[in-house]
């Protein structure tokens, strides 16, 4: 299998800007999750999906960030507008239990100036 | 409010030495910890785990330990190698809810 697809690996955008993140599961996995990880905070959840479905979304951090999965094969994570302290590496994982081990992407590295 | 800590930002080791990465925990109710393994531009990929029952597991030259009284884990790597060097993160779960991360510990292992 090819593990977690994401896309872009690296995006820069000025401030104000609508940004989106992909991801593509392992095929066969159920769970989703969105991840950021900054200097500061670490690695924090921000939302995930069981079956296509939004689980827990209480990591996310305002009402401009928006996650949806419409297929088992696809999810994105879109942040509108953006802002500098959006700025964080984003990952995707997809597992086939909650909570246990989790197969992560490469991660999105965005930059907000 | 970080649930899971890992004290040392950093740690360095001889090659052929012991490291040893240290986390604890605050929440009484996880019952399943990981390691995951982090190398600069790629994202974590999962290293080994141990479940509240149990005390010790070993995987090759990795052994994670549980100390649930103490509500502490850690990570031995024995002998460490130079291919080792990356950043460690801690992870536990409450039955089935998702990970809650540590902030990770760079390991640099020097030749």
């Amino acid at each position: 299998d090819a593990g977690v697809i994401q896309s872009p690996r690296h995006e820069v955008t000025e401030m104000g800007q609508e940004v989106t993140l992909r991801c593509k599961p392992i095929s066969g996995h159920d769970y989703l999750f969105w991840y950021r990880q900054t200097m500061m905070r670490g690695l924090e959840l921000l939302i995930y999906f069981n079956n296509n479905v939004p689980i827990d979304d209480s990591g996310m951090p305002e009402d401009r960030f928006s996650a949806k999965m419409p297929n088992a094969s696809f999810s994105t994570l879109k942040i509108q507008p953006s802002e500098p302290r959006d700025s964080a590496v984003y990952f995707c994982a997809s597992s086939t239990q909650q909570g246990y081990e989790q197969y992560f992407g490469p991660g999105t590295r965005l930059t907000v100036t | 409010d970080q649930q899971v800590k890992q004290n040392s930002p950093s740690l360095s080791v001889q090659e052929g030495r012991i490291s040893i990465l240290n986390c604890d925990y605050t929440n009484s109710m996880f019952d399943y910890f990981l390691w995951y393994k982090k190398y600069p531009a790629e994202g974590p990929t999962f290293l080994i785990s141990i479940s509240s029952i149990k005390d010790k597991n070993e995987d090759g030259r990795f052994t994670v330990f549980l100390n649930k009284s103490a509500k502490h884990l850690s990570l031995h790597i024995v002998p460490s190698q130079p291919g080792d060097s990356a950043v460690y993160f801690c992870a536990a779960s409450n039955s089935g809810y998702a990970l809650n991360f540590g902030k990770g510990t760079s390991l640099l292992v020097t030749p």
